[in-house]
């Protein structure tokens, strides 16, 4: 079965504290998403990752940094977390479609609430 | 500013009855995506349409790829309860191995029996 892991499904923080947030795939994707959910907003892109040690801003990366040093695992770092950033995370893998032989379908882990007071 | 709009953003509607939820963009997506997603759980792809004009059929449900690849539309015949949750557009970007998915607003839908 087709898995994505994310390490805590409830955080609770402090203004100001660095956060990690991880993500493990089993299926030898190569890439990785980060997204945050808010109502009304649907999911928004922090940043992706098509392949180990390789990054890209997606549409609202300000506040946070990623890292991706092995191929299962995507990491979503906030270096000074704000209370604009409480939010729901959903970490999110694929193998890329197209001409690559893949469906391009994205499988997402169960999610991370985090909270900032 | 999202990329993608979907409308409606809420629904309730009664068993049995039909619906159409929209997806637009001024952007070209290479493929489009449909996902749901209920409560405590990440969104599940429902179907991919890749060339414009494309329709595709799931059971009770349609969807639709606008002929210049930037909106989609997904239709429901007969919605049952079993169908609530909340219904979100995705438009990839790039070729090859390079894949950027872009959400929608999302539809939040609500069967009532």
């Amino acid at each position: 079965d087709v898995k994505v892991t994310q390490s805590s499904r409830y955080l609770v923080k402090r203004t100001g504290e660095k956060v990690f947030l991880e993500c493990v795939q089993d299926m030898d994707h190569e890439n990785m998403f980060w997204y945050r959910q808010d109502p009304g907003l649907g999911l928004r892109l922090i940043y992706f990752s098509y392949d180990v040690k390789m990054k890209e801003k997606g549409d609202i990366p300000e506040g946070y940094s990623v890292s991706r040093e092995k191929k299962e695992r995507f990491s979503l770092i906030l270096e000074s977390a704000s209370t604009n950033q409480t939010s729901m995370y959903l970490c999110a893998s694929s193998f890329p479609g197209g001409a690559r032989g893949g469906s391009g379908e994205l499988f997402f882990g169960e999610g991370s609430r985090l909270t900032v007071l | 500013t999202q990329l993608l709009e979907q409308s409606p953003q809420f629904l309730s509607i009664q068993e049995g009855e039909n619906l159409t939820v929209y997806c637009n963009s001024s952007s070209v997506f290479s493929s489009l995506q449909w996902y749901r997603q209920e409560p405590g759980e990440g969104p599940v792809l429902l179907v991919t349409v890749v060339t414009g004009g494309e329709v595709k059929k799931l059971k009770r449900l349609t969807f639709q790829f606008g002929d210049a690849r930037k909106d989609s539309s997904l239709h429901i015949t007969a919605a049952q309860p079993g169908d609530t949750g909340l219904y979100l557009c995705a438009g990839e970007m790039g070729s090859g191995g390079y894949q950027k998915v872009t959400f929608g607003t999302g539809t939040k839908l609500q069967v009532i029996p």
